[in-house]
């Protein structure tokens, strides 16, 4: 499986500010997501990072408050836009490892950035 | 709308039970069903995963028992250890060509006891 790291880790920001959090893989993807996490429930997904062109988003997700940026098949980022209270979760990116063998695309997630908005 | 039920919410087990975690879909598109194991403040790690196409995928202690038309798919722990205590996630997707874009269950906590 790929090794991923994001960061910051965690951050604790100001209302009405922006958050930049940054995803590493240690190896060529082919596809990047980005999740979020409210605190204890489930994940749901922001948007698919696109290489070479604009992210596509989920249905209540837009660019403007999520902007994604994805330079190359191993680096994306994320920014959280005009932070309120709400935007307060983890975030987490994810790839895709293809497996040949049987098709599967086994995803992988990283640690997360825990983002608290005061 | 809530497209992949998951229950329970929580779960206690004793040590050395068995630990049975059930989710049930809507789409009959999805074609890939995995479970995920998260434990605090780290991101969830696929535990184990299955296809429509076989009815169980035994791995280790986890097994994925699925039921293609009751729109069902169940985890099951054998032995269960104390070290298993985490957060399971069910998730279902349908692979294209624009990625495997997985909708994730509620969560169930389990807590397995000495």
């Amino acid at each position: 499986s790929a090794v991923i790291s994001q960061k910051p880790s965690r951050d604790i920001c100001q209302r009405g500010t922006s958050l930049t959090i940054q995803c590493q893989v240690d190896s060529q993807v082919t596809m990047m997501f980005w999740y979020r996490q409210q605190p204890g429930q489930s994940l749901t997904l922001i948007a698919t990072a696109n290489q070479g062109s604009e992210a596509t988003y989920e249905s209540g997700f837009v660019i403007d408050k999520f902007p994604i940026s994805r330079p190359n098949l191993t680096f994306s980022t994320l920014t959280v836009s005009n932070m309120s209270p709400e935007d307060s979760s983890i975030y987490l990116c994810s790839v895709e490892s293809l497996k040949a063998v049987v098709s599967y695309n086994e995803q992988f997630f990283g640690p997360g950035t825990r983002l608290t908005v005061l | 709308q809530q497209q992949v039920k998951q229950s329970p919410q929580s779960l206690i087990v004793q040590k050395g039970g068995i630990s049975i975690i059930n989710c049930a879909y809507e789409n009959t598109a999805f074609d890939y069903f995995p479970w995920y194991q998260q434990f605090p403040g780290k991101g969830p790690a696929l535990l184990i995963a299955i296809r429509p196409d076989v009815s169980e995928k035994k791995e280790g202690r986890f097994t994925i028992s699925f039921n293609k038309s009751a729109k069902q798919f169940s985890l099951h722990i054998m032995d269960s250890q104390p070290g298993d205590s985490a957060t399971y996630f069910c998730a279902a997707s349908r692979i294209t060509g624009g990625g495997n874009k997985l909708t994730f269950g509620t969560g169930t906590q389990l807590k397995v006891e000495l």
